[in-house]
C-alpha cells in the first residue's frame, strides 16, 4: 500500500528560529493535506496542495508540493511558542480515494 | 470546529469485556472514519463509511467492527478488548464536495 514518510520525527528550536519538515510518498499523489495536532488535541486541517510545484502560505507557514507530486515540505519562519504541536502530512489513497494514509508527523517543540 | 462530537471522551475497562464508541455528527456528511493514535505510529485508519449501512475496512481494522445505521451517527466496537487496544481513537468526517478531513476530540481508551 501507500507510505507517507516525514521528517523528522522530533525537532526543537529556540523561538524565532525557522523548522521545516518534509514528507515523501512511495507514489504519486492527487493532493497533499497537512495538519496540525496541538498536544491533547485534536488534528486539526491547515491547507490542501493540488498542483505540481504549488507554493501556499499561510502567515509565517509555508507549504510546497513538489514538481513530481510525491513530496511536500512546510516551513515556518521565526517559530513561537504558539507553533508547537505535531504536524502531520497526509495522501489520499484507495478507490475514490476516500482514505486519507498519514505520516508519522513531526513534533515541534519551541524552547522560549 | 464542524459538528462533530465523540463519547465517552475517556474510558477505562478490562480485557475481555466489549466496548463501543460513538461518534456523532450534526454535518450530514457521507463519509466518515475511525482512526486510533499511538506513540510511533501516527494516525491509522480502522475503517470508515461512506453512507448508511456503508463501511469499509482500514489499515488495521482486525480485532474492530463498526456499524453506521444513521447518517450522523458511526459507531466504532471492540468486540472483546484486548491490551493492544489501548489508545486514543479520533473520529473524522469529510465533507462530500472536499478531500479535507475534521477531526472530532477523541476518546482516550484505556483496557486493563
Amino acid at each position: 500500500g501507500q507510505q507517507v514518510m516525514q521528517i523528522p520525527q522530533y525537532q526543537h528550536v529556540q523561538e524565532g528560529e525557522d523548522f521545516t519538515t518534509y514528507c515523501n510518498s512511495s507514489t504519486t499523489l492527487s493532493n497533499i493535506q497537512w495538519y496540525k495536532q496541538r498536544p491533547g488535541g485534536h488534528p486539526v486541517f491547515l491547507i490542501q496542495l493540488v498542483k505540481s510545484g504549488e507554493v501556499k502560505k499561510q502567515k509565517r507557514l509555508t507549504f510546497q508540493f513538489g514538481e513530481a507530486k510525491k513530496n511536500s515540505s512546510l516551513h515556518i519562519t521565526a517559530t513561537q511558542t504558539t507553533d508547537v504541536g505535531t504536524y502531520f502530512c497526509a495522501g489520499p489513497w484507495g478507490a475514490g480515494s476516500y482514505q486519507l494514509t498519514f505520516g508519522k508527523g513531526t513534533k515541534l517543540s519551541v524552547i522560549p | 470546529d464542524a459538528g462533530i462530537t465523540q463519547s465517552p471522551r475517556h474510558k477505562v475497562t478490562e480485557t475481555g469485556t466489549p466496548v463501543t464508541l460513538r461518534c456523532h455528527q450534526t454535518e450530514n456528511h457521507r463519509y466518515m472514519y475511525w482512526y486510533r493514535q499511538d506513540p510511533g505510529h501516527g494516525l491509522r485508519l480502522i475503517h470508515y463509511s461512506y453512507g448508511v449501512k456503508d463501511t469499509d475496512k482500514g489499515e488495521v481494522s482486525d480485532g474492530y467492527s463498526v456499524s453506521r445505521s444513521k447518517t450522523e451517527d458511526f459507531l466504532l466496537t471492540l468486540e472483546s478488548a484486548t491490551s493492544s487496544q489501548t489508545s486514543v481513537y479520533f473520529c473524522a468526517i469529510r465533507p462530500d464536495t472536499y478531500n479535507e478531513q475534521f477531526f472530532g476530540p477523541g476518546t482516550r481508551l484505556t483496557v486493563l
